[in-house]
Formats: C-alpha cells, structure tokens, sequence
C-alpha cells in the first residue's frame, strides 16, 4: 500500500542548531514533494516545493533534499530559533493524481531557547 | 496574496443538525478547491475536489449525501455536514490554488473546528 511516513515522535533540540525532518514514502512515483508548516488550530502554510529531477533546494535558512532513489525528503532547518516550532508536514503530488496533494502526518518540532 | 478564509473557525452544534462550512478564495480565484479532514495527530486526509460549476469528486470512503460540497463561483465553495453526528467532530480544512499549474502550492484556510454533541 501508499504510505508516507513522517517520524511521529516530536524532535526537540536547542536554539541555533540544525533541525533535520524526514519524510519516508512507499508505492509512490512523485512528480514533486512539498514541506508546510502547521501550527496549531490553523491551516499549514506552504514552505518549499521540490520536483523529482531536483536534489537540493534552499530558501533561507531552510533547505529541502529529494532522493528518489532512496524514496526519502529531508527538510533543514539551520540556526534553529523558538518560534520555528510548528508541525512540520511533507506532501507528495503525481502529475497523474491531477491535482492532488497526500501528506505524511507530520512531525513536530520543538526549539528549546 | 493567494488569502483563503474560512468561517466559521469553530461551531458546536447537536447531533442530527446540518453545518455549513464557507472556504473563500479573497484574491484570486479558484477553478478547483479541496477539502481535507483532520483528527488530533494525524494527517490532513483528502475528502473532495470541488470543482466551480460541476460536481464534487468524492475520495473512496467519503460520503458524498453525508458532506455536501457545492462551488457555485469562483471564489466560493461550502461544505455541508448533513445530520451531524459525534464523529463527524473534526477538524476541517479548505485549501486552493491561486495557479493553474498542477505543483504549484495549496492555500489552506485556516480550518473549522467542528464539535457535535
């Protein structure tokens, strides 16, 4: 079956390091993979797109890698700062699933200060 | 840009009452929206596409005569919950895109806490 897998356990570390999300999926061919930003009681908000003949992709202190041979994202977050802690979600798009986005669970981040 | 709203960010209602759910696109239209469903730690599930002028297109599973979607503009696109019942209590979550292009972000309203008692 499809499965995008997120690490569901929240990642905790301090202020000024590195985060680094992951996101995992299965029975998938992706035409481009997308990282949000959710915080609580709202709608996620749209952070990094990736297509599938990319491998890095930076916007600020973020940074987005795709191995399609791994089948595996990783999202960066540098110089880590309190208010970068949300629920962090990745989502997959095929150009054959037309407009549809699946997204993993997310995981939540938490910078200590 | 590309401001999605939606109202009412919370409603309670009894069970076996209907509630409409408003997702609006401020400043660009939407051709197509969809509606996703969330429970606490999970993830955003796909529940339809709306699409402006036709009928919703409905993932397995989803009750099309439970929720009723309709898309009558551009802009506008409602979701109904019909005959309410206590897990039907979720968090509810619009989204469009402000390009055609099939990659190109989703803009989320800001969810709809729906709580039937």
């Amino acid at each position: 079956s499809q499965k995008i897998e997120q690490n569901s356990e929240a990642l905790n570390i301090q202020e000024g390091k590195t985060a680094t999300l992951t996101c995992n999926y299965t029975n998938y061919s992706p035409a481009y993979l997308q990282w949000y930003r959710q915080d609580p009681g709202r709608g996620p908000v749209f952070l990094l797109l990736i297509r599938e003949n990319e491998k890095e992709k930076r916007k600020e202190r973020l940074k987005v890698t795709f191995d399609t041979t791994l089948k595996q994202s990783l999202f960066h977050i540098t110089a880590s700062q309190p208010a970068d802690s949300a629920t962090y979600l990745c989502a997959l798009g095929s150009v054959d699933s037309s407009y549809k986005l699946i997204f993993g669970s997310g995981t939540r981040l938490l910078v200590r200060p | 840009g590309a401001v999605v709203s939606q109202h009412p960010s919370r409603v309670i209602c009894k069970s076996g009452t209907s509630v409409k759910i408003e997702c609006r696109s401020l400043d660009f239209q939407a051709t197509t929206m969809f509606w996703y469903r969330q429970f606490p730690k999970q993830s955003l599930m796909l529940m339809a596409t709306s699409n402006e002028g036709s009928k919703a297109t409905y993932e397995q599973g989803v009750e099309k005569d439970k929720f009723l979607i309709n898309h009558a503009s551009l802009t506008l696109s409602t979701l109904t919950v019909t005959s309410a019942h206590p897990e039907d209590s979720s968090f509810y979550i619009c989204s469009a895109r402000a390009s055609g292009t099939y990659n190109s972000p989703l803009h989320f309203g800001n969810g709809t806490r729906l709580t039937v008692t």
